[in-house]
């Protein structure tokens, strides 16, 4: 069955404190696994789409890569801003254009 | 990329009652998805609204708890019937996602059953 889990379930940094949020996989076929980060009362924005291992895409203080098994979303020096809670996502290739989401990593920064 | 605007926003509804949210789509798009969130749960979808034919129902999703419009290419309604607190949720609507790319979604309806 096609699976995805994030870990943790919820991370507290302080303001300038690195980390990594993982996203491990099981799929029967990866077609691309996508980054979201969701607000509280909104819906999720897109951030990053990685289609092959070894894969890796930046925007700001964020860094996602890919591996065959997992995926990392690295947060260099968070702000306070960067809280909220992001999602991972998978399209398998079983045909169908289903994507399926992991239960997120809530990120909480303080200044 | 594409806009999507969601409404209501939230609603508070009597058991046994219906509500329908309504999903606009800033350009025409092949296939929308309507999805349900509950806290801190991940993101299930319901089904995938295709225009000019029945939506397609994933495993537990049926329509006649959840019928399903799309009359054109940038609009789509989804109806949760008949509810019941159990759907008490955040209700989702997405377009694009499809030919691994990225998927744009409207900010939600918080639907609390009393």
């Amino acid at each position: 069955e096609d699976q995805v889990t994030q870990s943790p379930e919820a991370l507290r940094l302080q303001e300038g404190e690195s980390s990594s949020l993982n996203c491990s996989y099981t799929v029967s076929g990866l077609r691309g696994l996508f980054w979201y980060r969701q607000d509280p009362g909104k819906g999720p924005e897109f951030l990053f789409t990685l289609y092959s291992a070894g894969e890796e895409k930046e925007k700001e203080r964020l860094k996602a890569t890919l591996t065959k098994k997992e995926s990392f979303l690295h947060i260099t020096a968070p702000k306070p801003e960067d809280s909220a809670t992001y999602l991972c996502a998978v399209h398998p290739n079983t045909g169908g254009f289903k994507t399926i989401f992991g239960a997120g990593t809530r990120l909480f920064v303080k200044a | 990329s594409a806009v999507i605007s969601q409404k209501p926003s939230r609603d508070i509804c009597q058991r046994g009652t219906s509500l329908t949210i309504q999903c606009q789509v800033d350009s025409q798009v092949t296939m929308m998805f309507w999805y349900r969130q509950q806290p801190g749960q991940s993101l299930t979808l319901i089904a995938t609204a295709n225009q000019g034919s029945e939506a397609t129902y994933e495993s537990g999703f049926v329509i006649d708890k959840f019928p399903i419009s799309r009359p054109n290419l940038t609009f789509s309604t989804l109806t949760v019937s008949n509810m019941s607190p159990e759907d008490s949720s955040i209700y989702l609507c997405s377009a694009g996602g499809t030919m691994n790319t990225e998927a744009f979604f409207g900010q939600g309806t918080r639907l609390t059953v009393v």
